[in-house]
């Protein structure tokens, strides 16, 4: 199994350029997740997919939209890329979702789309 | 709403020194709490996870957790660290939705 896969690994874009990350996983997980990175400020969540047809904002997500392409892909997009999207960005996948109290919640994690945004 | 502190940003030890990085979340009740380890230029792993029973959790490569429910704390610990556990680690918490702590960056001298 291959896990989480993320594409690209790197992406340098000018400010108002668009770009979609991509994100697939084989393990069967119901859901999925869009994280950024930035020093000093740990992972915040930006998009999250519950299931398959579902999607819900997180903690930073303005400038961005997501699309769960279907049970194994989900798409973070960039319509105009902006300097402050400049980050890490890692894509998550779980059996299950957070609020079902019974599941651990334990998260798989991609390895990561470095974006620069000039 | 949930948080999660982890108040040690950047620790340095030498190596075969002893271990502790704090992790504290904000309210009680039924939670699952995490620890993930990021090495230099890979992606984020799990080290070990708290679901239920024994608060004393260990972990891969010698890593171990105690959950302290009254305390709201969910420690890491190692007895004696490896110039390869120079990584960030990250707590996390799950009630209804996962919260992520801001990290820790540990490095360790040779």
């Amino acid at each position: 199994n291959a896990g989480v896969t993320q594409t690209p690994k790197f992406q340098v874009l000018k400010t108002g350029q668009s770009m979609t990350l991509q994100c697939a996983q084989d393990m069967n997980h119901n859901s999925m997740y869009w994280y950024r990175q930035d020093p000093g400020m740990g992972l915040r969540l930006i998009y999250y997919s519950a299931s398959e047809g579902t999607t819900d904002k997180g903690e930073v997500p303005n400038g961005y939209n997501v699309s769960r392409l279907n049970k194994r892909e989900f798409s973070l997009r960039l319509e105009s890329a902006a300097p402050s999207q400049t980050s890490v960005y890692f894509c998550a996948s779980s059996e299950e979702p957070p609020f079902l109290r019974d599941r651990d919640g334990e998260q798989y994690f991609g390895p990561g789309t470095r974006l620069t945004v000039t | 709403a949930q948080s999660v502190s982890q108040h040690n940003h950047h620790v340095i030890l030498s190596e075969a020194a002893s271990l502790e990085l704090g992790c504290n979340y904000s309210y009680g009740g039924t939670v699952n709490l995490f620890w993930y380890v990021q090495y230099p230029g890979q992606h984020l792993q799990l080290l070990l996870k708290y679901f239920s029973g024994d608060p004393l959790v260990k972990g891969i490569k010698g890593f171990e957790a105690e959950f302290i429910k009254s305390k709201f704390s969910f420690n890491l610990r190692k007895p004696s660290v490896q110039w390869s556990d120079t990584a960030e680690y990250f707590c996390a918490v799950k009630d209804d939705k996962i919260i992520f702590g801001k990290g820790t960056r540990l490095h360790i001298l040779p």
